[in-house]
């Protein structure tokens, strides 16, 4: 089984700074997908950003970027210009293209300083 | 909009009853949907992976009797938690995957207390 770890529980991030989460992964496949999950208090998982690994550019979704180093098996996040509204457990996740389930990290909760 | 609805969102039951948890994907259809589990602050657990047509793999350690799954239609899968007792309470989350997008959504999950 492929093994997800976030080894950040929490962190916190005063207003419109930028916040990074960290994100390793343990895999011997070559192709597969890593994602980020963002739930908010409402506890409503939703999807952030997804990261191709055949892909070497870095996905970008306005404020949320991540770093992938495949080599490294590594895919962090970074918040720039944080809000309020980032404020959330935040998920790392990896699949395989033929198994669609996905493994999880056991997530960093972040918090937004005003 | 949601794009897969769970139903319902709180539902509170006496110990010895059963209950149903309904997800429905609504802009799609999904022959692969999961079952989460979520404690306080904890990631999510897989319970199962459902599957339309045909029987629910289950994880280690994750009762079948005791979560039935049904995937009757490509748009509708229910976990039915049976002879609820205490430790049951907990958030089950649904998700389902859509083949044309290549991702998985969630329902909005339900909470479960019983007493």
């Amino acid at each position: 089984a492929q093994t997800v770890t976030q080894s950040q529980p929490e962190m916190s991030v005063q207003e419109a700074e930028t916040v990074t989460l960290s994100c390793t992964y343990d895999t011997s496949e070559s192709d597969y997908y890593l994602f980020w999950y963002k739930q908010p208090p409402s506890r409503q998982m939703i999807l952030v950003i997804r990261q191709e690994a055949y892909k070497q550019q870095n996905a970008t979704e306005n404020r949320f970027s991540v770093n992938f180093q495949k080599a490294a098996k590594s895919f962090s996040l970074k918040i720039s210009d944080s809000q309020l509204g980032d404020a959330a457990m935040y998920f790392c996740a990896y699949r395989t293209p033929l198994d669609y389930k996905l493994s999880f990290g056991a997530g960093t909760t972040v918090t937004v300083r005003a | 909009g949601a794009v897969v609805s769970q139903h319902p969102s709180r539902v509170i039951c006496k110990s010895g009853t059963s209950v149903k948890i309904e997800c429905r994907s609504l802009d799609f259809q999904a022959t692969t949907m999961f079952w989460y589990r979520q404690f306080p602050k904890q990631s999510l657990m897989l319970m199962a992976t459902s599957n339309e047509g045909s029987k629910a793999t289950y994880e280690q350690g994750v009762e079948k009797d005791k979560f039935l799954i049904n995937h009757a239609s490509l748009t509708l899968s229910t976990l039915t938690v049976t002879s609820a007792h205490p430790e049951d309470s907990s958030f089950y989350i649904c998700s389902a995957s859509s083949l044309a997008k290549n991702i998985q959504y969630f329902g909005a999950g339900t909470r479960l207390s019983v007493l």
